[in-house]
């Protein structure tokens, strides 16, 4: 059963880059996209953005000129970095595997790491 | 604010029927057939419980069902059981957006 662990800082400073991974592990990294969505605390869901495995990226239009996502399949991993953090930024952060198949586009989240929470503070 | 609109709170009593509506656009939800819905209980991770508008992955109950008409997705739970007390989202394809999700639903059981 595929399982996504996220990782990173849990305590980031205001102006510098929230870096997160994402493990995939019990499966395949390959022929999915993986998203990353956040969570403000008490707050609703924020899609940030998706890649798949063979590079192609969709971003959040109004995240888009601070994110960064990228893939290793060797390793198994998904990573977003997010620059110039301010308070704002502070959630948890999920990823989340979607489906892919060259036959049609998938928009939904099947199966969802735990997150992890970060914050942004001096 | 949220793109897609839904009501901040439902409620009803075990064995009940309960109606969740997610309402957005024809940019969103009205233009394509690609809603899903999303249970999340509270300090856990969202669950897939709905996508493709009214489909259901495996091992999610049939008591959990999905439509739209319009602007408006559904989603319906019947035979309501104290599980079932959650936050419900829904979230859609919307085109150069991309995904947007709404504000989400507090379900209560009474």
């Amino acid at each position: 059963q595929v399982q996504l662990q996220e990782s990173g800082p849990g305590l980031v400073k205001p102006s510098e880059t929230l870096s997160l991974t994402c493990t995939v592990s019990g499966g395949s990294i390959s022929s999915f996209y993986w998203s990353w969505i956040r969570q403000p605390a008490g707050k609703g869901l924020e899609w940030i953005g998706r890649i798949y495995t063979s590079g192609t990226i969709h971003y959040n239009p109004s995240l888009k000129s601070r994110v960064t996502m990228s893939v290793d399949t060797s390793n198994k991993q998904a990573s977003l970095k997010l620059t110039s953090v301010t308070a704002a930024d502070t959630a948890v952060y999920y990823c989340a595997r979607v489906p892919a198949d060259p036959a049609r586009y998938f928009y939904y989240m099947d199966v969802w790491g735990k997150g992890t929470t970060v914050t942004v503070s001096s | 604010q949220s793109a897609l609109t839904q009501p901040p709170s439902a409620s009803g009593s075990p064995g009940q029927s309960v109606t969740i509506s997610c309402t957005g656009t024809n940019s969103d939800v009205g233009g394509y057939n690609y809603v899903s819905w999303y249970q999340q209980h509270p300090g856990r991770a969202p669950k897939l419980m709905i996508y493709d508008v009214s489909k259901r992955p495996s091992g999610v109950p049939d008591r959990f069902s999905g439509s739209k008409s319009g602007n408006t997705a559904s989603l319906t739970v019947s035979g309501l059981q104290a599980d079932d007390e959650a936050n419900y989202y829904c979230a859609s394809y919307a085109g150069v957006t991309f995904v947007v999700f709404g504000g989400g639903t507090k379900l209560t059981v009474l």
